[in-house]
């Protein structure tokens, strides 16, 4: 079946340092990928995502291209803030490897950005 | 236009109960899903809806169950409470004209004491 594999952190950072947070995926076919952030007591946001191998989503300075050779969807950012302080979950669905209709996630990457 | 709603925020029950949660989608989105959030499993799919049907499941037992009514509401059931029940459950809505993009409510937090 579908899986899904990143850092869980807690990834400390200072503000204005670059971010990346390492995805990469298993499923077979091409499945659909993303990443949503979720701040402390709430839901799930859809920061970005990408349909198709070479495609760049890309959202508030974030971005993830969707790399079909390395299996990867690695998350991106020149410059963070403290705002960007939250746990991010890279997320796939469809493909062939089941759960064709709910999503599968990782385990989340709790970023923590210092003044 | 709204967002997907969820009532209530929190609820605690005791073993042995049942509990009943609420979802209304974005107004036009016909899919509802339910995802369980627990601080050791992680985000994990239950089961989506689609015009009253249920059309996929998670590997979750029979206690867990849902049903979704002709304004798309959904609701979701689930019975005998086990304290490994508490969790924060998610509803996500999407319109199937999208790529999948699911759009999530805030959450209802259930404790199970």
């Amino acid at each position: 079946g579908n899986s899904v594999t990143q850092m869980e952190g807690p990834v400390t950072l200072s503000e204005e340092a670059f971010l990346t947070i390492n995805c990469t995926y298993t499923a077979t076919g091409y499945p659909s990928l993303f990443w949503y952030v979720q701040y402390p007591g709430e839901g799930l946001q859809l920061l970005l995502k990408a349909t198709k191998a070479d495609d760049k989503g890309s959202n508030k300075g974030f971005e993830a291209t969707y790399r079909k050779e390395t299996t990867s969807f690695h998350l991106e950012k020149g410059s963070v803030q403290v705002s960007d302080s939250a746990v991010y979950f890279c997320a796939l669905i469809g493909g062939s490897g089941g759960g064709a209709d709910g999503l599968t996630f990782g385990k989340g990457t709790h970023l923590i950005i210092q003044p | 236009k709204a967002g997907v709603t969820q009532t209530p925020r929190y609820l605690i029950k005791t073993r042995g109960q049942q509990v009943t949660l609420s979802c209304s989608p974005i107004s036009g989105h016909r899919s509802v899903s339910w995802y369980q959030q627990t601080p050791g499993q992680g985000l994990q799919f239950l089961f989506e809806y689609f015009s009253e049907t249920q059309r996929n499941k998670g590997n979750f037992p029979g206690r867990f169950s849902g049903r979704q009514f002709s304004n798309s509401r959904s609701e979701m059931n689930v019975s005998t409470l086990e304290l490994g029940d508490s969790a924060l459950y998610l509803c996500a809505s999407r319109s199937l004209a999208g790529a999948h993009e699911q759009f999530f409510g805030p959450g209802t937090r259930l404790t199970v004491l």
